[in-house]
């Protein structure tokens, strides 16, 4: 039983690149969502997605896109990163909104 | 929206007594509240939840209490050991976001064996 994976584990990349985060569950889970840890601020939302073709901003979507073409895959871009991307990114999974499933996380520097 | 505070930021506490950790929330709407464990290098596990219809869930040795009037919450760890040395986040449903959870900024547990 996989349950969620996220790759890659560890991202360095440059400013003005694309970067494209995986996640993948496998619970069939309804709700998906991805956040972002930083020191002093905790986990805050930045995009989740209730099914499949459905996604909604979080608290913090500025310069990030989402899809969820299917039900088990969320995938985060990020179009342009710039240095203030630089963070732990978590994705989570849950039946119903409340109860959340998190990944290991990928860590992103952006240079 | 949903404000979610907690307290204390880091405790230290010897192996075998008790932990508390208490978070206060600002949505009166508000009716799940989780706790998650965050050991380093890994994603937060959740470890226990409550939801407003009840007043205190038990789980061996961890429980949480909850105050509706006065909108806190607490973890209670009993019997610490320090396998129980991580990041503790409490959290509470957003009313006014489709029912998504807002984090509170997480307390630093060390226990001293």
């Amino acid at each position: 039983d996989a349950g969620i994976t996220q790759s890659p584990r560890y991202k360095i990349t440059e400013t003005g690149r694309q970067v494209t985060l995986m996640c993948h569950q496998t619970w069939s889970h309804s709700y998906m969502f991805w956040y972002r840890q930083d020191l002093g601020h905790g986990l805050r939302l930045i995009y989740y997605s209730a099914a499949a073709d459905i996604t909604d901003k979080g608290e913090v979507p500025d310069g990030y896109v989402v899809s969820r073409s299917k039900t088990e895959n969320f995938p985060l871009t990020l179009e342009s990163a710039t240095r203030s991307q630089t963070s732990v990114y978590f994705c989570a999974s849950s039946v119903s909104g409340d109860e959340q499933f998190f990944g290991p996380g990928t860590r992103l520097t952006v240079l | 929206g949903e404000n979610v505070e907690q307290h204390p930021s880091t405790l230290s506490v010897q192996e075998g007594d008790s932990a508390v950790i208490k978070c206060t929330y600002s949505d009166s709407a508000s009716n799940y509240f989780p706790w998650y464990k965050q050991e380093l290098g890994k994603g937060p596990q959740l470890i226990i939840d409550i939801r407003s219809n009840v007043g205190e869930k038990k789980d061996q040795r961890i429980a949480v209490t909850l105050n509706k009037t006065a909108k806190h919450f607490s973890l209670h760890i009993t019997e610490t050991q320090p396998e129980d040395s991580a990041v503790y986040f409490c959290a509470a449903t957003s009313g006014d976001a489709g029912n998504m959870l807002t984090f509170g900024g997480g307390t630093r547990l060390m226990v001293k064996p």
